[in-house]
């Protein structure tokens, strides 16, 4: 069973910020947000992780919010190029916890 | 730095038939997952590598899935027999060490069985 929901589809023009979001009502204190994306045919691509704290890194922000059961992905300014399937996932940092992939968001991105 | 190498990229073959995929991790990664992918929907785990040591395999139908990570470095995730319903994506990951470890993943290995 996911642990994160997710919209199926989101749209963005291109050169705004996207802002995918995810609940993770259920999460526990031992267990780190993460996204991948995976543009088609390819393998899902790392893109950010976090536990508590908003993170930054050069694809995009992390916003968790305080009681940490929702997080938003933020990708600044949006290309053609992001458009993907993105994957909002939990794991615990005490091992024997494996990555769980909803069905994710499709992120189109109208020139 | 090279990524996850996997092949081969696609595969067809007839059902009833074996196939086997390859997987060579990130250099030092010493954790190794596949995970199968049906169409419409995020990967699943079928088993994680530590070094050579299969530790989470609750996942892999053991009646045709094996696998074997023989000196704890590459991979191969056979099917034998292969049916219809095995046609997905196999994708492996790997990752430095264990738990909240970031997991990188190859292209995968489209299986089509007809």
């Amino acid at each position: 069973d996911a642990k994160t929901t997710q919209p199926p589809s989101m749209d963005c023009a291109e050169g705004r910020a996207a802002n995918l979001p995810c609940n993770h009502s259920t999460i526990s204190g031992n267990e780190y947000v993460y996204w991948y994306r995976q543009i088609h045919s390819q393998g899902p691509q790392y893109i950010i992780h976090g536990l508590k704290n908003n993170e930054t890194n050069e694809m995009a922000s992390l916003i968790i919010t305080e009681d940490r059961k929702s997080s938003t992905l933020i990708l600044p300014h949006a290309t053609l190029r992001d458009t993907a399937v993105y994957y909002c996932t939990l794991i615990s940092n005490f091992g024997n916890e494996k990555l769980t992939f909803g069905t994710g968001t499709r992120l189109t991105i109208i020139p | 730095e090279a990524g996850v190498v996997q092949s081969p990229r696609y595969k067809i073959i007839e059902k009833k038939q074996p196939v086997a995929f390859w997987c060579n991790p990130i250099s030092g990664h010493n954790t190794l997952y596949w995970y199968l992918q049906n169409l419409g929907q995020g990967p699943e785990l079928l088993i994680r590598y530590e070094n050579e040591e299969a530790v989470d395999d609750s996942q892999l139908p053991k009646d045709r899935f094996s696998a074997e990570r023989l000196k704890g470095v590459d991979s191969t995730l056979k099917i034998q027999p292969a049916e219809l319903g095995d046609s997905a994506v196999y994708l492996c990951a790997s990752s430095w060490g264990r738990g909240s470890d970031t997991q990188y993943f190859g292209p995968g290995t489209r299986l089509t069985v007809l």
